[in-house]
């Protein structure tokens, strides 16, 4: 069965630099979360789109914006790149209705 | 706001071991919870979920019994195996909220 893909899987960047992570919901999957797992943290919710339209927003800094597409994809754009950005960021989706949130694999971004 | 508490790790047990996973939440209303499960290098997977009072969620011989009276969510096996090593995480997703709360994930690792 499809699942959730996330690119790129491993991106290293510079302090200062931007960066974009892209997310490729379950088809058929209407909603898409982002979240942020620091080293040895717990996942911490950034951002959510349902139908295109943002539907709830967490911890995200305003050097980070999200959107998503038409087709149901969405990016992640991250500027000002800091240190302490370095982290897995995982996306997930779901379909309307449903509580369950189904994880991709995650990006793991590394800031020098 | 509404948090997930998990017994601190990591846990190490020997193979066929019984298993004991402690999560309480603290939320407004009855939420549905969840153990997901993270293999090394690997995203979240849903491990099992109970989405009111007295539910059992049970998935390769996992379960886990939704407390209302005692606010909890605790993971049991009957049996682990070394392949069951990885790191858990209760969490919770509120009535109408999109986002999932997680718990500090438990680290198990289970010698043969």
């Amino acid at each position: 069965a499809a699942g959730v893909i996330q690119s790129p899987r491993h991106l290293i960047k510079e302090k200062r630099e931007t960066a974009t992570l892209k997310c490729y919901p379950i088809p058929r999957h209407d909603t898409v979360y982002w979240y942020q797992q620091g080293p040895g943290q717990d996942p911490q919710f950034l951002i959510s789109f349902y139908e295109k339209m943002q539907s709830d927003k967490g911890s995200i800094p305003d050097r980070f914006s999200a959107q998503q597409f038409s087709d149901y994809h969405s990016e992640l754009n991250m500027s000002s790149l800091e240190l302490g950005d370095s982290a897995l960021y995982f996306c997930a989706s779901s379909s309307q209705g449903s509580d369950i949130q189904y994880f991709g694999a995650g990006t793991r971004l590394s800031v020098l | 706001g509404d948090s997930v508490t998990q017994m601190e790790g990591p846990v190490t047990l020997s193979e066929e071991a019984f298993l004991t996973i402690n999560c309480t939440y603290t939320a407004t209303g009855y939420p549905s919870l969840f153990w997901y499960v993270q293999y090394p290098g690997e995203g979240l997977q849903l491990l099992l979920k109970a989405t009111k009072a007295d539910d059992k969620g049970s998935n390769k011989g996992f379960e886990a019994t939704y407390r209302k009276e005692t606010t909890s969510f605790h993971l049991e096996k009957g049996s682990v195996q070394v392949s069951d090593s990885a790191v858990y995480f209760c969490a919770l997703l509120g009535r109408g909220a999109q986002k999932l709360v997680f718990g500090q994930g438990t680290r198990l690792t289970i010698n043969p």
